[in-house]
């Protein structure tokens, strides 16, 4: 397996608080991506990383920031959440090109 | 229109079936296609790259049809084990190298002992 961990793996927060989720790989792979999966909609795209401090938005990134300010680390900030962020949010690796993309084991947020 | 669309299922299927899931995309442009699997709240999984001339991994075949713009998965002798959301990925972008995949709803498959 890919080496990928996200924490926290389970958050339980409130409307308004901020939150910082993270990913941390051991690859040393170039991009870096967040998803979140929610039913009927499969997975999107909410921010990537192609380099150290070199981030895009992808599909859904409204509400969201991220930073990568080293290789191995990218993090995920909801500034103030919102239930509609309720979701599980995965991580994602890869070298590029036709290198295939490897999935971390997700973190499930429940904004109440 | 999704940009790729796959029939939710769920597929029930016996022990020893043969059971084939198709997805379509609409962007002709696409140079890259994938089947992940995921288990029960876990992550995908990469199953299989698909080509044009179709490939084929033990009890999985895949197939690509750029005329048509869908994507097939094949599996023969279906185990329980096989149970699973198959989900069809594409993308879009390769020769841009960020690889932003696009990924399907997923198709569930229930094999029944």
């Amino acid at each position: 397996d890919a080496g990928i961990t996200q924490s926290p793996r389970h958050k339980v927060t409130e409307t308004g608080t901020p939150v910082t989720l993270r990913c941390h790989q051991t690859e040393n792979h170039r991009y870096m991506y967040w998803y979140r999966q929610d039913p009927g909609h499969g997975l999107r795209l909410i921010h990537y990383s192609y380099g150290v401090k070199d981030t895009d938005k992808g599909e859904v990134s409204d509400g969201y920031s991220v930073s990568r300010s080293k290789t191995e680390d990218f993090l995920l900030t909801l500034e103030s959440a919102t239930s509609s962020q309720t979701s599980v949010y995965f991580c994602a690796i890869s070298s590029g090109g036709r290198g295939w993309v490897y999935f971390g084991p997700g973190t499930r947020l429940t904004v109440t | 229109r999704k940009e790729v669309e796959q029939d939710p299922g769920p597929f029930n299927v016996p022990e020893g079936a043969t059971v084939a899931f198709n997805c379509t995309y609409s962007n002709s442009a696409s140079q890259s296609f994938f089947w992940y699997r995921q288990d029960c709240r876990k992550e995908p999984k990469l199953l299989m790259s698909v080509y044009s001339s179709g490939n084929e991994d033990g009890r999985f075949t895949a197939q690509l049809n750029r005329a048509s713009q869908y994507i097939s998965l094949l599996i023969r002798d279906s185990k329980l084990s096989d149970s699973a959301t198959y989900l069809c990925v594409v993308n879009p972008n390769y020769g841009g190298a960020t690889n932003k995949l696009i990924f399907g709803t997923g198709t569930l498959l229930a094999v029944q002992p």
